[in-house]
């Protein structure tokens, strides 16, 4: 069963920095680009960052460039985000998804970490 | 990057049919058959219903069905059931540097 599970999420205050990890099982990791979605409280989703199997392509949303970095581990069939200066409108639930076999689609998600940026 | 545009909710009786629309540019939309659909449950993780515009992954009921027309892809739910009611996002390829863009979300009521 192919099955994604996020990590690391939590309170952090405004200005702090937060690494978020996503375990993948049940599929061969190292075939798949890999993609970080978010969804603030009661709000809608909003695409982060994505990586390519060999993390030879790296794209972020504006809200994020500069302070958010993408990044997998294929060895441990790991992804992960560091998020730093991290901002009130950073709060959000945090998931992990799939790259959908090349078809810009996303599938199957994890569950979601919830990230809490709050003084 | 804006999101791409959806109506806030639609609303349908059992077993009547819905359509869902969403508007871009050029540059996602209407640019690239990539648009994707997703369901959301509350307090569950979004599902993949449409993928390429028009195709339904294995697995999703065939009364789900996509389409495109210029810059607007639209999602169709015929013979709507009562777990049908969730939020609906679309999602589309940007020749922007951020890849990928999702739409406002529309919430569908099953009266």
């Amino acid at each position: 069963e192919v099955q994604l599970v996020e990590s690391g999420g939590g309170l952090v205050k405004p200005g702090g920095s937060l690494r978020l990890s996503c375990a993948a099982s049940g599929f061969t990791f190292s075939s798949y680009s890999m993609n970080w979605v978010r969804q603030a409280p009661g709000k809608g989703l909003e695409w982060v960052s994505s990586i390519s199997s060999s993390s030879s392509y790296i794209y972020y949303a504006d809200s994020v460039k500069g302070r958010f970095t993408i990044s997998r581990d294929n060895a441990k069939n790991s992804l992960y985000l560091q998020m730093n200066s991290l901002r009130a409108e950073d709060t959000a639930v945090y998931y992990c998804a799939r790259d959908f076999g090349g078809k810009m689609a996303f599938d199957p998600w994890g569950q979601g970490t919830l990230v809490t940026v709050s003084s | 990057q804006s999101a791409l545009t959806q109506p806030a909710s639609v609303s349908g009786s059992p077993g009547q049919s819905i359509t869902i629309s969403c508007t871009g540019t050029s540059s996602d939309v209407g640019g690239y058959n990539y648009v994707s659909w997703y369901q959301q449950h509350p307090g569950k993780a979004p599902k993949l219903m449409i993928y390429e515009v028009s195709n339904r992954p294995s697995g999703v009921p065939d009364r789900f069905s996509g389409s495109k027309s210029g810059n607007t892809a639209s999602l169709t739910i015929s013979g709507l059931q009562a777990e049908d009611e969730a939020d609906y996002y679309c999602s589309s390829y940007t020749s922007s540097s951020t890849l990928n863009v999702f739409g406002t979300g529309t919430k569908v009521t099953v009266l």
